[in-house]
């Protein structure tokens, strides 16, 4: 089984909200990801954690906070987003931080900023 | 320059054609190699992953891995109209332990009935 499950399906927000995605794997995975994609793009990676601590951060602005609550478990939270931010975003998870294990996608969450 | 170049497309074959996407890559270090396919509006489906040079089959898929001319290759035998979806070519850069992918822009591929 690989699945990896992702809620919301869709959200619309205010630029004034706050809201949180979640997204959670019962694989064993210890490392989890967070990805936006714009249509016609490519995934662009913006957090990783390994063993529910935080290893990358790609330079995401501070209105995208991310989480691990445990290691079946992340979050993002959102808070004054713009816009731009609007795009799906991806989970992975994958069984270890090592540059050999695939890593395996949520359906994502269609994330509109109005 | 782009780390991990495909030919964005669209690659048009008939239905029960062979297609043969490509993919080029520039870190000389990397080591492990993805296929995903993303239909509109879905999210990335890993179909295909390869570590050593030659060639890895599975089912209608096989991929083709070229080190030293730092080249990928997916080839879809027998190609159905099931198969129209974005192709990306995703690889690993190398110099540190966590796994971060970088991707292809993706080839869009249609089957023609």
């Amino acid at each position: 089984d690989t699945e990896v499950t992702q809620t919301p399906k869709h959200l619309v927000m205010g630029m004034t909200n706050k809201k949180s995605l979640k997204c959670e794997q019962h694989m064993g995975h210890r490392a989890m990801y967070w990805y936006k994609q714009k249509a016609k793009k490519p995934p662009e990676l913006m957090f990783v954690y390994s063993y529910e601590k935080l290893s990358i951060n790609e330079s995401v602005p501070s209105r995208f906070s991310p989480e691990c609550p445990n290691s079946s478990l992340l979050n993002l939270h959102l808070h004054a987003l713009q816009p731009e931010d609007s795009a799906l975003y991806l989970c992975a998870s994958s069984q270890g931080r090592a540059t050999v294990y695939e890593q395996y996608f949520g359906p994502g969450t269609r994330l509109t900023v109005t | 320059q782009k780390e991990v170049e495909q030919n964005s497309g669209p690659l048009s074959v008939p239905e029960g054609a062979i297609a043969s996407l490509n993919c080029t890559y520039s870190d000389r270090g990397s080591q492990s190699f993805f296929w995903y396919r993303q239909y509109s509006g879905k999210s990335p489906e890993l179909i295909m992953f390869i570590y050593s040079n030659g060639d890895k089959e599975d089912g209608r898929f096989t991929a083709q891995l070229n080190k030293a001319s730092q080249y990928v290759s997916l080839l879809i035998r027998d190609s159905q109209p099931s198969d129209s979806a974005t192709y990306l070519c995703a690889v690993n850069i190398s110099g540190g332990a966590t796994n971060k992918l970088i991707f292809g822009t993706g080839t869009l591929l249609a089957v023609q009935p």
